[in-house]
């Protein structure tokens, strides 16, 4: 079963209003999450790295004001996209390292979190 | 800077055919390397890696993989594909820190 957990798995606002995506391990503690953009028929794209009890790690053309990402507790991560717009329309999954390869690019995956903005 | 190519955006073979998926890198150490695969609706699961060592790599659901340093290459087989293969599937290379680098995927589609 899935031990990295998303929610919702879609979603669909209004321009101009925040949307928060939640990220859940779910029988492992995980101090660090990524979270991607992918794009249709592209590639995804690391968007920032998030840390348990500091700042996430942004990474370069990321606006970090626009995707906020919070990393509340060892089993949560949160990304607030704030002041939705049409272009920020995308599939935004996240990641968690598994727990026995630390460091290793060993990723356990969410479902997704699909946002539509109208 | 790292990346990775994946040529083919969509390739069609028939049940029990077999199957290449290529794979592409640029990295300036010694990679490790990776294939996902995406079903609709779900996550991304782990299909196989290669750290180091045998640079023929075994994965799950009978998929292998060759890494061959020389030309830079991951590219993903199977010999006998299953209609439930159908999928997108993922190469990336990462390094330290967990961090991966993805390349565009390549979709599957299964003829019966």
């Amino acid at each position: 079963g899935a031990v990295v957990s998303q929610h919702p798995s879609w979603v669909i606002c209004k321009s101009g209003t925040s949307v928060k995506i939640e990220c859940r391990s779910l029988d492992f503690q995980a101090t660090t999450m990524f979270w991607y953009r992918q794009f249709p028929k592209q590639s995804l794209m690391l968007m920032a790295t998030s840390n348990e009890g500091s700042k996430a790690t942004y990474e370069q053309g990321v606006e970090k004001d626009k995707f906020l990402i919070n990393h509340a507790s060892l089993t949560l991560s949160t990304l607030t996209v704030t002041s939705a717009h049409p272009e920020d329309s995308s599939f935004y999954i996240c990641s968690a390292p598994r727990r026995l390869a630390p460091n290793t690019g060993e990723l356990f995956f969410g479902e997704g979190s699909r946002l539509t903005v109208l | 800077a790292q990346s990775v190519t994946q040529p083919d955006i969509h390739i069609t073979v028939s049940e029990g055919a077999s199957l290449e998926l290529r794979c592409n890198y640029s990295y300036g150490a010694t990679p490790y390397l990776f294939w996902y695969v995406q079903s609709p609706g779900q996550g991304l699961q782990l299909l196989l890696k290669y750290f180091s060592g045998d640079t023929l790599v075994q994965g799950i659901k009978g998929f292998e993989a060759e890494f061959k340093r020389s030309q830079s290459s991951f590219n993903l087989r199977k010999p006998s594909v299953h209609w439930s293969d159908a999928a997108e599937y993922f190469c990336a290379v990462g390094g330290y820190g967990n961090k991966l680098v993805f390349g565009a995927g390549t979709i599957l589609r299964v003829k019966s």
